[in-house]
This record gives structure tokens, C-alpha cells and sequence, in this order.
């Protein structure tokens, strides 16, 4: 167990749609990052928070936002939803730079 | 910017054979490089990571992967396979400074025959 909740598990939903994904990092981690996952990209890298502040931008879509909470989990918004977003989206966390990820279990997104 | 590329997408081998996972990275800065593992339905796992202290470094169920910086690579071996070894294996990288996320490799998906 990473100690990284991510929630739900599955999200099936249809084009247009607006969904949220929610992630609780391990107790101490200050750093939340959230990937895609997809079989013809791999894993691309969206959008990292430090402290409840911005602190990299990856290949995030206009229509995707983040944020991250006082309590320090984060909640990834994607709206406009297309067929293409369908993938796994993964959260990590970590304490400082240079510290490993750890892992959530993801987040099955089905667009139909 | 750093890049990874993992040669080979899928290695199949007999059980209680070598494990070799190719990986090259491209850094302008010295690197943070680490070994993650997926298996089916879970998030990816921390298998090794590579700092600078120590060129060969020992990771998690057997693996070692041996940072070579005039080759630019970071290979992931293990000298004898497992049924449960078969998964897929990601070769990452950051920036040791400065404030990069991981970028990944396409990832290796590793067969483990009986």
C-alpha cells in the first residue's frame, strides 16, 4: 500500500460530460502530481502541486484543471469530455524534489 | 529537458533466466533515474533509484540497475527470473535540481515463460 488513495476507482461517463477525480497523498507528502495513462501516449505527466501551489505544467488540456486543498489533497476537474480521454489517471505523491512517487492506484476514466 | 527511452516494449524469458530492461536517458543536468514497476489494475511501485551516491544500486524482490554515465544508460537486470516478476517495467527521470516531475519511458512489458 503507497499510502496515495485515489478515488473512484471507475468512471464511465458520456462525451460533454464533466467529471472529478480525487486524490489524498501519503500523510507528510507536501508534493501531489497526476499523470494519464494511455496505451498510445504511456504515462504523460499533467500538472504537479507543492503546498497547495502550481508548481509544473505537463501536457494538461485547457479543458482539464487541478487544484490542491489546504488538507492537501487534490481533486483533477476534466470537463468537455471527448472519447479520447478515456485512460487511467494516476496521482503520486512525495515529500520534496528528487523524492521517489508514490503511487495511487489510479482512476479507470471511460468516455462513451 | 530529460527524456527516457526503454528499447524494446516487450522481453519475454524463461524462468530462472537473466533479466536485462534496457534504458538510455537524455539529461542536460545531472539526473535522478528510477525503476518503477506495474502490475495488472495497480499503480505503478518503486523498484530502485539512482541519486549519484552509488553507480550500482540494489532495488526491491532482486533487481540492481547500473547507472553508466558515459553511455547514457541505466539498465534493470536480474540475474534469475520469477513468474512473479512478469509486469510492466518503467525507466524514469528527473533533473537532480530544479523543480522537473518524472518523465517516463514507454514502458517494457516483461513475459516470464515457465
Amino acid at each position: 500500500d503507497s499510502g496515495v488513495t485515489q478515488t473512484p476507482k471507475h468512471l464511465i461517463t458520456a462525451t460533454g460530460q464533466r467529471v472529478t477525480l480525487r486524490c489524498s497523498p501519503r500523510s507528510g507528502d507536501l508534493s501531489v502530481y497526476w499523470y494519464q495513462q494511455s496505451l498510445d501516449q504511456g504515462l504523460q505527466f499533467l500538472i504537479q502541486y507543492y503546498n497547495g501551489e502550481e508548481r509544473a505544467k505537463g501536457n494538461i488540456l485547457e479543458r482539464f484543471s487541478a487544484q490542491q486543498f489546504p488538507d492537501l489533497h487534490s481533486e483533477l476537474n476534466l470537463s468537455s469530455l471527448e472519447l479520447g480521454d478515456s485512460a487511467l489517471y494516476f496521482c503520486a505523491s512525495s515529500h520534496e524534489q528528487g523524492s521517489p512517487l508514490h503511487f495511487g492506484n489510479g482512476t479507470r476514466l471511460t468516455v462513451t | 529537458a530529460q527524456s527516457v527511452t526503454q528499447l524494446g516494449s516487450h522481453v519475454s524469458v524463461s524462468e530462472g533466466a537473466l533479466v536485462l530492461l534496457r534504458c538510455n536517458y537524455s539529461s542536460s543536468v545531472p539526473p535522478y533515474l528510477f525503476w518503477y514497476v506495474q502490475y495488472p489494475n495497480q499503480g505503478l511501485q518503486l523498484l530502485l533509484k539512482y541519486t549519484s551516491a552509488a553507480t550500482l544500486v540494489k532495488g526491491i524482490n532482486g533487481f540492481e540497475a547500473e547507472f553508466k554515465k558515459s553511455e547514457t544508460s541505466f539498465h534493470l537486470t536480474k540475474p534469475s527470473a520469477h513468474m512473479s516478476d512478469a509486469a510492466e517495467y518503467f525507466c524514469a527521470v528527473s533533473a537532480y535540481s530544479g523543480n522537473t516531475p518524472l518523465v517516463f519511458g514507454k514502458g517494457t512489458r516483461l513475459s516470464v515463460i515457465a
